[in-house]
C-alpha cells in the first residue's frame, strides 16, 4: 500500500521562473492539501483539493495555484517564484470526511531552493 | 498571528527519563490537537491526538495532556528512546474548517542522548 509520494524530491530554479510540484495520494484518500515549510518554521497550510476543486485556502498570493486531477492527483504551481519561496513543500491526504483530529498522511516533500 | 507556539526550540534528555514536550494556543476555535513527529528528509509522520473535551490521552510511552483554560498542552514519552530524537510539532485543527487543515507551531527538536 504506496503512501503518499511526492516528485521531484529536489529542485532548484531561479527567480521569475515558475514551477510544478506534484502529488500522488495514499490509496484510498481523495482530497490532497499542500503546505510549505520554510527553514526552521512549521508547516503552512496552503490549499486543500477535493474533487478537482480548491476547497480551502491559507494565506498565500496567486502565485501559488494548483490543481487536481481525476485518480485524485495534484500539481502545485508556483509562478513569478522569490527567493523566499525556497521551502520544503509537503503534500497531505485524507479522505474528505475526515474528522477533526484524524491524521493526516504526509510525503516527504520536495525541497525547493530558488537562487 | 501564531496561533500554535512550541517555544522550546530544542530539548535535550538521557534515555531512559521523561521528554516534556510543550505547545500553547490562542484560537479559541480549535478542537482537537494533533502531535507529529519528522525525521530529516522524512514526511512528519502523525504521533497522537486529544480532543478539545478531553484532558488526557494515553498511547503507549506517548501521553498528551490538554488545558484548556490554560490553552497549552503538552507531549510526555516515558521512557524515551534515542530512536525518539526528532523533530515534534504540535499542530491544531478547528471546527469550521475540515480537518485536513491543520495550524503548526515551529516544532521542538529532540535530543535523546544514550
Amino acid at each position: 500500500d504506496a503512501g503518499v509520494t511526492q516528485s521531484p524530491t529536489h529542485l532548484i530554479k531561479t527567480r521569475g521562473q515558475q514551477v510544478t510540484l506534484r502529488c500522488s495520494p495514499k490509496s484510498g484518500h481523495d482530497t490532497v492539501s499542500w503546505y510549505q515549510q520554510a527553514l526552521g518554521q512549521g508547516p503552512q497550510f496552503i490549499f486543500q483539493y477535493y474533487e478537482e476543486e480548491e476547497r480551502q485556502r491559507g494565506n498565500f498570493p496567486d502565485r501559488f495555484s494548483g490543481h487536481q486531477f481525476p485518480n485524485y492527483s495534484s500539481e502545485l504551481n508556483v509562478n513569478a517564484l522569490l527567493l523566499g519561496d525556497s521551502a520544503l513543500y509537503l503534500c497531505a491526504s485524507s479522505r474528505i470526511l475526515i474528522t477533526s483530529g484524524s491524521p493526516l498522511h504526509f510525503g516527504n516533500g520536495t525541497r525547493l531552493t530558488v537562487t | 498571528d501564531q496561533q500554535v507556539k512550541q517555544n522550546s526550540p530544542s530539548l535535550s534528555v538521557q534515555e531512559g527519563r521523561i521528554s516534556i514536550l510543550n505547545c500553547d494556543y490562542t484560537n479559541s476555535m480549535f478542537d482537537y490537537f494533533l502531535w507529529y513527529k519528522k525525521y530529516p528528509a522524512e514526511g512528519p509522520t502523525f504521533l497522537i491526538s486529544i480532543s478539545s473535551i478531553k484532558d488526557k490521552n494515553e498511547d503507549g510511552r506517548f501521553t498528551v495532556f490538554l488545558n484548556k483554560s490554560a490553552k497549552h498542552l503538552s507531549l510526555h514519552i516515558v521512557p524515551s528512546q534515542p530512536g525518539d530524537s526528532a523533530v515534534y510539532f504540535c499542530a491544531a485543527s478547528a471546527k469550521e474548517t475540515s480537518g485536513s487543515r491543520l495550524t503548526f507551531g515551529e516544532g521542538t527538536q529532540l535530543t535523546v542522548n544514550p
